[in-house]
């Protein structure tokens, strides 16, 4: 049969929009979350993290929430640019610092 | 000078051919770790390493054999691949395999199998 490849999730934004990307995580252990970014012919570029001791962390341009109950994590850009267009992937982590990752959601900057 | 530096970028081979990936990081790094990302999964973890001694083999097929010579490098030698092995593999380093380490990566190596 055909192989189907992966399906990724995707977010149109117009350029000066913010973008919200939302990630939900499996393990209830994990006590560490990252997000990265991967533009086309590129590795994953980290772009923040956050601890399971907090809720809410603010980089440039960029937050991350972090919601244990229902284990939920999004990543907010503001004004996002042309250049913010790439897959971005959550990961969470526990003990020996191992990545699980996420399937990814692709973000498009409409100019 | 990128922190994570993989070569080749891009690989052929034949099923029987033998050949090596290469990973060099510059970031005074001592834990080290190869990923698998394909068209059909999500980055799969393949193989860590902590001051050069592999601390976890995630059930990966033997026809992938790692090495780490020193805290700096590291290898994935391959060898009777299968076309399923076709993929980007990418190698990533964190300071230590403590909590809440942030890993960073190299751009990967595009493997084809013929």
């Amino acid at each position: 049969g055909e192989s189907v490849g992966l399906h990724l999730p995707t977010l149109s934004v117009q350029e000066g929009d913010n973008s919200i990307i939302n990630c939900a995580y499996s393990n209830s252990a994990s006590d560490y979350f990252i997000w990265y970014k991967q533009e086309s012919g590129k590795g994953p570029q980290f772009i923040i993290d956050i601890r399971s001791n907090m809720d809410k962390r603010q980089g440039q341009r960029v937050t991350v929430l972090l919601n244990k109950t229902v284990k939920h994590l999004s990543l907010q850009i503001a004004a996002t640019q042309p250049g913010d267009s790439a897959v971005y992937f959550c990961a969470e982590s526990n003990a020996g610092n191992m990545l699980t990752f996420g399937g990814g959601t692709r973000l498009m900057v409409k100019p | 000078e990128t922190g994570v530096t993989q070569t080749p970028r891009h690989l052929v081979m034949g099923m029987t051919n033998k050949k090596s990936l290469k990973c060099e990081q510059h970031l005074g790094h001592n834990a080290m770790y190869w990923y698998k990302q394909s068209a059909k999964k999500p980055l799969e973890l393949m193989f860590v390493y902590s001051l050069e001694e592999r601390v976890e083999n995630n059930s990966v097929p033997s026809r992938f054999s790692p090495e780490c010579p020193n805290s700096s490098h590291l290898f994935l030698h391959l060898h009777t691949l299968q076309p399923e092995d076709s993929a980007l593999y990418l190698c990533a380093s964190s300071h230590s395999r403590d909590r809440g380490q942030p890993q960073h990566f190299g751009d990967g190596t595009r493997l084809s199998i013929l």
